[in-house]
């Protein structure tokens, strides 16, 4: 069975920093990774998108890494800002299957 | 491009009664999903829909059911509402094969059961 962990659960870090948030999975058959951020009492808004065959996508300040071997992906964000501050989340999906598979999320405070 | 639209946004309703929420896809998209939010389980996939079929099923009881229309708008029902029922649930909607591509999301409904 799938699961998705991430660590940490919480971080708070000055503006500025650049920071790492980590998504592990115990399967490593999946057909891409998704991160999302979500602010409070929101939806939740794709940030980058990672098939299996590829190693890392980048969208501005964002870069994310999968390493399917190993089964983990990193989200890194550059520069922080308060406006990063938000809950982040990591998805599988499955091959075999249509649903994803979520991590709880790592909640990111940018203190200005 | 209009993003995807779930109505009401917010809903209160007491145990037992039945509730319908509403989902409509990104022009064009044919995949929709629907997840259910709670602070206790996080995120939870309830089903997938393609071309008015129900692909996948999460491990949800009978009381949910969703269906598909002709335009890819999608619909999910809850009868005889429960407490626990009471979370955020999210509709996402796919340019092709459901979760093989990348998802996106819509606001929300907030369901809260008295």
């Amino acid at each position: 069975k799938q699961e998705v962990t991430q660590i940490p659960a919480a971080l708070s870090v000055p503006e500025g920093e650049n920071l790492v948030l980590n998504c592990s999975f115990t399967d490593s058959a999946i057909y891409n990774l998704q991160w999302f951020r979500q602010d409070p009492g929101k939806g939740l808004t794709s940030l980058l998108l990672i098939q299996s065959s590829q190693r890392e996508q980048t969208s501005g300040r964002l870069n994310a890494s999968l390493d399917k071997s190993s089964g983990r992906s990193t989200l890194y964000i550059a520069a922080s800002q308060p406006g990063d501050s938000a809950t982040y989340l990591c998805a599988v999906s499955l091959n075999s299957n249509y649903q994803l598979i979520w991590g709880a999320g790592t909640k990111l405070i940018i203190k200005p | 491009k209009a993003g995807v639209t779930q109505t009401p946004r917010y809903l209160i309703k007491t145990r037992g009664q039945q509730v319908t929420l509403s989902c409509s896809p990104i022009s064009g998209h044919r995949s929709v999903s629907w997840y259910q939010q709670t602070p206790g389980q996080g995120l939870q996939f309830l089903f997938e829909y393609f071309s008015e079929t129900q692909r996948n099923k999460g491990n949800f009881p009978g009381r949910f059911s969703g269906r598909q229309f002709s335009n890819s708008r999608s619909e999910m029902n809850v009868s005889t509402l429960e407490l626990g029922d009471s979370a955020l649930y999210l509709c996402a909607s796919s340019s092709a094969s459901g979760a093989s591509y990348e998802q996106y999301f819509g606001p929300g409904t907030r369901l809260t059961v008295t």
